[in-house]
């Protein structure tokens, strides 16, 4: 399976904290996204990154590649009760050429206020 | 202007019967891509559309689904004789450009529920 795997399942931390989501994934890819989802309802894109880009900044969001790893990371500092949500990584692999995105299983935040 | 929109919100059915389930995709949107989550799950891609092109179709589970395009805008996923294992929220999806190299806009999603 093409499918990322995120890492940890779910995720708890105080309101302030900061909050690292790790994805992995098993093929070569052109890109790898990162969405959000609230109460299981339609996702929301966060942000891109291509696989020769090493990090990517956007507001308080953090996102790292490693393509010798196959791995990439979320970070959101200074996290908000509004960020409790599921994230979830997707790649468009192999080499790009798929039609569609490959999801990972999410990884549950839970931002305590 | 308006995202992607889909009807129903929630659909409740008796197995066997047949549903179908509409995504009005952003406008000019050439891609179209339907996919389904199950409880606690990521998302399954089922199917794909890009222009006038043939749909890919690989992700569909069985053949109670299909899918159509009509006018390179609506879509409508139908799935007949339902099973309880149908159900999932299915999620519908657009993006400006083919491939999955660009961001895709996701509509909120019909939450099917088979008794």
């Amino acid at each position: 399976s093409q499918q990322g795997e995120e890492d940890p399942q779910a995720l708890s931390i105080q309101e302030g904290e900061n909050a690292t989501m790790n994805c992995s994934y098993k093929t070569s890819i052109n890109n790898l996204q990162w969405y959000r989802q609230n109460s299981g309802r339609g996702l929301v894109h966060l942000i891109l990154i291509r696989s020769n880009e090493r990090e990517k900044h956007s507001g308080r969001l953090r996102v790292t590649l490693d393509t010798s790893k196959k791995s990439s990371s979320l970070l959101i500092t200074a996290s908000r009760a509004a960020d409790t949500a599921s994230y979830f990584c997707a790649t468009d692999g192999p080499y790009g050429g798929a039609n569609n995105l490959f999801f990972g299983t999410g990884t549950r935040l839970t931002v305590i206020p | 202007g308006a995202g992607v929109s889909q009807s129903p919100s929630n659909k409740v059915t008796e197995k066997g019967k047949d549903v179908e389930l509409r995504c009005d995709p952003i406008s000019g949107h050439t891609a179209l891509y339907w996919y389904r989550q199950s409880l606690g799950q990521g998302l399954e891609f089922l199917i794909y559309f890009q222009g006038n092109s043939a749909p890919d179709k690989s992700g569909l589970p069985s053949d109670r689904f299909s899918a159509e395009r009509t006018g390179g805008s609506v879509s409508t996923l139908t799935i007949q004789r339902t099973q309880q294992e149908d159900s999932a929220v299915y999620l519908c999806a657009s993006s400006f450009a083919p491939y999955a190299s660009y961001e895709q806009y996701f509509g909120p999603g019909t939450r099917l529920t088979v008794t």
